[in-house]
């Protein structure tokens, strides 16, 4: 089946410094890609949907000076958080859909990555 | 109102046992539906897709109501490696953006 992979799969970081996530299709293009966040004991939440080659749409509450996306080839899509805070500790993961995915198509995800901001 | 609720659990079961769970959706246009399996500390994988009119995979039976706008998951004959999260998620056609359910945590015990 279609592979997603995610790197780091977890980081500590220091408050206010940045960090890189990155989410790549391993064996497919995915021209959408979406990020998650998921706190402990709660469910993901959809911080952006990220479309190749152009602007995220993020969702109602979700900074986009803050969470930086980039979507720079159907295979790699990153997520920046930029000047960490403790707060956004968080389990972070991503997921990808085909080219010709539709309504019913689902999404694979990548394995996530943890983010522990000290 | 959450768009996509779903009881907490945990369901308490015994090896061998039936174990049955719904979920609720407040969008009525939403377009399609998926059970989705997260064990701890790992991204979820999908179990199985829902189809209006129900659909089997070996021991997991799902239903869709689309009049009452929920949609159960049971499990049959449960096996220890049930024991997980299991996520209702809800796909709307705009954006094709997926909307998660809590999850229902299941503990199938010897």
């Amino acid at each position: 089946g279609a592979v997603v992979s995610q790197h780091p799969s977890r980081v500590i970081c220091k408050s206010g410094t940045s960090v890189k996530i990155e989410c790549r299709s391993l064996d497919f293009q995915a021209t959408t890609m979406f990020w998650y966040r998921q706190f402990p004991k709660k469910s993901l939440m959809l911080m952006a949907t990220s479309n190749e080659g152009s602007k995220a749409t993020y969702e109602q509450g979700v900074e986009k000076d803050k969470f930086l996306i980039n979507h720079a080839s159907l295979t790699l899509s990153t997520l920046t958080v930029t000047s960490a805070h403790p707060e956004d500790s968080s389990f972070y993961i991503c997921s990808a859909r085909t080219s010709s995915g539709t309504a019913q198509e689902t999404q694979y995800f990548g394995p996530g990555t943890r983010l522990l901001v000290l | 109102r959450k768009e996509v609720e779903q009881d907490p659990g945990p369901f308490n079961v015994p090896e061998g046992a039936t174990v049955a769970f719904n979920c609720t959706y407040s969008n009525s246009a939403s377009q399609s539906f998926f059970w989705y399996r997260q064990d701890c500390r790992k991204e979820p994988k999908l179990l199985m897709s829902v189809y209006s009119s129900g659909n089997e995979d070996g021991r997991f039976t799902a239903q869709l109501n689309r009049a009452s706008q929920y949609i159960s998951l049971l499990i049959r004959d449960s096996k220890l490696s049930d024991s997980a999260t299991y996520l209702c998620v809800v796909g709307q056609a705009a954006g094709n953006k997926l909307t998660f359910g809590g999850g229902t945590r299941v503990l199938v015990k010897p």
